[in-house]
């Protein structure tokens, strides 16, 4: 098992730019969750999607927007990138009344 | 909304010795989860401990220990016998049971080991 992987690692990005995160998971789960981390603070949720086909906004989610493509896939596009998104986002997923959500290892996203 | 609060950006604590975290809630959801995640300086998040808000007893995983105060609101985590290997960033966290489970984190704590 994988686990929970992300593409790419890394990314830079002029203004303006769209690029979109991939993100899937290969345990079967049906929460599936975007987290943007910035300097000196915790995660915040973007969007979080409870099972395929349907997603929700969290804390902060203009700017972006998901696609729960089916189980094993929960991809986040920023259409016009600005530098106010750079930011290390992590996707995590997590079973149906399980406790644990899994993360994976996160995107380093700098936008110029 | 809900809230979490660790108030200690930084700590330091001697090799071997027990350290505390502080972490305080706020939430009107009768039911919620309280979670410790580790955020080592490779950037990877790891599931360290959970409690829920109707579990009788504080939970326990190995060397970890959440001190669960219900009445004040404080789930704080308790490492002992300190490692190196334990210097990192500490995250509370909070999900509530209802609607879509959202999952609100703290600013986090970062814990040095000192040899």
């Amino acid at each position: 098992n994988a686990g929970v992987t992300q593409t790419p690692k890394f990314q830079v990005l002029k203004t303006g730019q769209s690029m979109t995160l991939q993100c899937a998971q290969d345990m079967n789960h049906n929460s599936m969750y975007w987290y943007r981390q910035d300097p000196g603070m915790g995660l915040r949720l973007i969007y979080y999607s409870a099972s395929e086909g349907t997603t929700d906004k969290g804390e902060v989610p203009n700017g972006y927007n998901v696609s729960r493509l089916n189980k094993r896939e929960f991809s986040l596009r920023l259409e016009s990138a600005a530098p106010s998104q750079t930011s290390v986002y992590f996707c995590a997923s997590r079973v149906p009344g399980g406790n644990e959500q899994f993360f994976g290892p996160g995107t380093r996203l700098t936008v110029l | 909304a809900q809230k979490i609060t660790q108030t200690q950006p930084g700590m330091f604590v001697q090799e071997k010795e027990a350290v505390t975290l502080d972490c305080t809630y706020d939430t009107s959801d009768p039911s919620y989860g309280l979670f410790w995640y580790k955020q080592p300086s490779s950037g990877e998040m790891i599931f360290l401990i959970y409690q829920g808000s109707y579990d009788q007893q504080n939970a326990t995983e190995g060397r970890y220990s959440l001190n669960f105060q219900k009445a004040r609101k404080s789930a704080n985590l308790v490492i002992s016998a300190s490692q190196l290997g334990d210097s990192a960033m500490y995250f509370c966290a909070m999900r509530e049971e209802g609607g879509y489970q959202k999952v609100t984190f703290g600013t986090g704590t970062k814990l040095q080991v000192i040899p």
